[in-house]
């Protein structure tokens, strides 16, 4: 069984520009997940889609930070304009279902850096 | 708010020693459970998961975690440590309504 693909796996910008990060789940998962992971912390939860839905944006930047999953398969998460502190390493995950009991699959996610 | 801590930045052991990686919630229930690892350059891999019943749960790669509910801990253990653990550990939550909290991780440290 295929993982979870993410690219591109670094990418380095000046601030104020612009980046996309794709995704592609696991075959079969309904829910996906992207989470923000700066240096010497954990994963914070960015957004959650149920199938091509928004179940959770609580805590993505939404002035900057946009996310969609068209036809319920793989993702793109963009940031337009990127600032310093967006440095982190941006991962995807995707479970079969709602995550309260379900096992997320990660994948080996993006790393960003704002210059 | 929920929250999930791991009080322990960085942990070293010799090899063949045990290892135990603390972790504690404050959830408003009793919460999902999880235990991950992070080699570096990969994402995070599932150890073992807490829903229900025996508090002392399997993992792979020979890990446990004893689920304490009077200390609102679900600490990892594992009884000899090898050269390849060394990674970051992660413990995150999960509450009914699925939404994930992740601890800032311990680094762990194996000397030869």
């Amino acid at each position: 069984e295929a993982g979870v693909a993410q690219s591109p796996r670094y990418k380095i910008i000046e601030k104020r520009q612009s980046v996309a990060f794709w995704c592609n789940p696991i075959s079969g998962h309904a829910t996906l997940y992207w989470y923000q992971q700066i240096l010497g912390q954990g994963p914070k939860l960015l957004i959650q889609f149920q199938n091509n839905g928004v179940v959770d944006d609580s805590q993505l930047p939404k002035d900057r930070f946009s996310a969609e999953r068209l036809k319920g398969v793989d993702s793109t998460l963009k940031i337009q304009p990127a600032k310093l502190e967006d440095s982190a390493v941006y991962l995807c995950a995707s479970s079969i279902r709602p995550p309260s009991t379900d096992t997320q699959y990660f994948g080996p996610g993006t790393r960003l850096t704002v210059l | 708010a929920q929250s999930v801590t791991q009080p322990d930045i960085h942990i070293t052991v010799s090899e063949g020693a045990s290892l135990e990686l603390r972790c504690n919630y404050s959830y408003g229930a009793t919460p999902y459970l999880f235990w991950y690892v992070q080699s570096p350059g990969q994402g995070l891999q599932l150890l073992l998961k807490y829903f229900s019943g025996d508090t002392l749960v399997q993992g792979i790669k020979g890990f446990e975690a004893e689920f304490k509910r009077s200390q609102s801990s679900f600490n990892l253990r594992k009884p000899s440590v090898h050269w390849s653990d060394a990674a970051e550990y992660f413990c995150a939550a999960n509450t009914n309504a699925g939404k994930s909290t992740f601890g800032d991780g311990t680094t762990l440290t194996v000397k030869p």
